[in-house]
């Protein structure tokens, strides 16, 4: 049963740059979840996606852009990046139905990004 | 707002002594979601366990146990008899209960360092 996976591992960009993550579900899930993580903190919750549509939106500026593709995949789009967008960018997949078992998130291993 | 508290940055313990972490959060809602998470140095969170509002019954797995208090906000997890290979960074967390989505609160975060 292949769990969450994302690429790529690892990405340096300059400031001023966009960039693209990608993530793909847990097998049967339905909904994404992206979160932020800087060094030394817990992650951060920038948005969820579901049936194709942001369902949830944190704290995050209009740089942060994602999709949801039909096959459940997701993409993270962060535009005019700055040394502050350096972290590691966390996917987690659910069921989005409204259900317990829906509120049990699986991670993938992470994209680290630095801004230089 | 939600928000979850680690006040422990950092513990640092002996191979087979015990270790507890403490978790503190604040949620209006009257139903939700505890999650703790383990985050080892490869970075990936994997998931440990779920408590929802209205179950205050202590858990056992194995060498680690929960302990839920809603009259005073707390979720903390001890880790008993510890192992080299519990070192690693433990997550608790938060979601309400929505239709709208399943985000989760993160707490800062606890580095549990087990000594040989």
């Amino acid at each position: 049963d292949a769990g969450v996976t994302q690429s790529p591992t690892h990405l340096i960009k300059t400031r001023g740059q966009q960039v693209t993550l990608r993530c793909s579900p847990k097998s049967g899930h339905d909904t994404v979840s992206w979160y932020q993580q800087a060094l030394g903190q817990g992650p951060q919750f920038i948005f969820q996606y579901y049936e194709e549509e942001e369902r949830q939106r944190g704290n995050f500026p209009d740089r942060f852009s994602g999709h949801q593709f039909p096959n459940y995949s997701s993409e993270l789009n962060v535009n005019a990046l700055l040394l502050g967008d350096s972290a590691l960018y966390l996917c987690a997949s659910s069921l989005g139905e409204f259900d317990l078992s829906s509120y049990e998130q699986y991670f993938g291993p992470g994209t680290r990004l630095t801004v230089t | 707002a939600q928000k979850v508290t680690q006040a422990q940055t950092e513990i640092s313990v002996v191979e087979k002594e015990d270790v507890t972490l403490d978790c503190v959060y604040e949620t209006r809602d009257t139903t939700y979601y505890l999650f703790w998470y383990k985050q080892p140095p490869s970075g990936e969170l994997v998931f440990l366990i779920r408590r929802n509002s209205f179950d205050e019954q202590n858990e056992i797995s194995g060498r680690y146990s929960w302990n839920f208090q809603k009259s005073t906000s707390s979720f903390n997890f001890t880790i008993t008899a510890s192992q080299v290979v519990d070192s690693a960074v433990y997550f608790c967390a938060l979601s309400e209960a929505t239709a709208a989505g399943n985000k989760l609160t993160f707490g800062g975060g606890t580095r549990v360092l087990v000594k040989p």
